[in-house]
């Protein structure tokens, strides 16, 4: 059974930082891309970013409004993706999903980040 | 960037009649070299994280009921479900994935009339 469970996610003031991590099973992780997406309160989907597996070169790849403040990364030897999320602010506040393969096939459940004086 | 745009915003459907939801890119996402169009449709439940109903604009996802159905090429899509049952209500959004940034439409909220 896939699994991918986030975690990192909480309550963070304007600018502060926060890193996100995923944990997948169920799947052969070294051979998929994976990317984050959120949703904002009562808003639709919005893609974060993708990391390539490092057999594609591990290149990374973000929406523009997170472009400079959030990076991805991938250990394969834990089946872990991070997103390190800087500078962050009101408008950084959703549930960040975890997401495998291209199209988006296996959806963790979420983590909420909260950005908020 | 491609922009994705869906119609209507919201439809509401009597139980066991058809929902028709439409997607347009503002590119086209069909790759001649594949004959392949890059276009996905999720489905959101309230409280549910998105699951993958749709790939490649009109093959099913195992274990997606077959009265849903994609169609379209190039740059407009639709997402049919015949026969609404209760359990389809939710939001869909269709979405781009041939190349970065891998947008997403504003969804369609789908309720029983």
């Amino acid at each position: 059974e896939v699994q991918l469970v986030e975690s990192g996610g909480g309550l963070v003031k304007p600018g502060g930082s926060l890193r996100l991590s995923c944990v997948a099973s169920g799947f052969t992780f070294t051979h998929v891309w994976m990317s984050w997406v959120r949703q904002g309160p009562g808003k639709g989907l919005e893609w974060v970013g993708r990391i390539k597996t490092n057999t594609d070169g591990g290149a990374t790849d973000y929406a523009a409004p997170v472009s400079g403040r959030f990076t991805m990364s991938r250990d394969d030897s834990k089946n872990t993706v991070y997103l390190q999320m800087n500078s962050l602010n009101v408008d950084d506040t959703a549930v960040y999903y975890c997401v495998a393969g291209s199209p988006f096939e296996y959806w963790g459940l979420g983590t909420l980040v909260t950005v908020s004086s | 960037d491609i922009v994705m745009t869906q119609s209507p915003d919201s439809l509401a459907v009597s139980l066991g009649e058809r929902a028709t939801i439409n997607c347009k890119s503002s590119q086209s996402v069909f790759y001649s070299s594949n004959n392949k169009n890059y276009l996905a449709w999720y489905q959101q439940k309230p409280g549910q994280p998105p699951r993958l109903l749709i790939h490649w604009a009109s093959t099913r996802e195992s274990g997606v009921p077959d009265r849903f159905s994609g169609s379209g090429s190039g740059t407009d899509f639709t997402l049919t479900i015949t026969s609404l049952q209760a359990e389809d209500v939710a939001v869909y959004y269709c979405q781009h994935y041939d190349r970065t940034p891998f947008t997403f439409g504003p969804g369609t909220k789908v309720e029983i009339k």
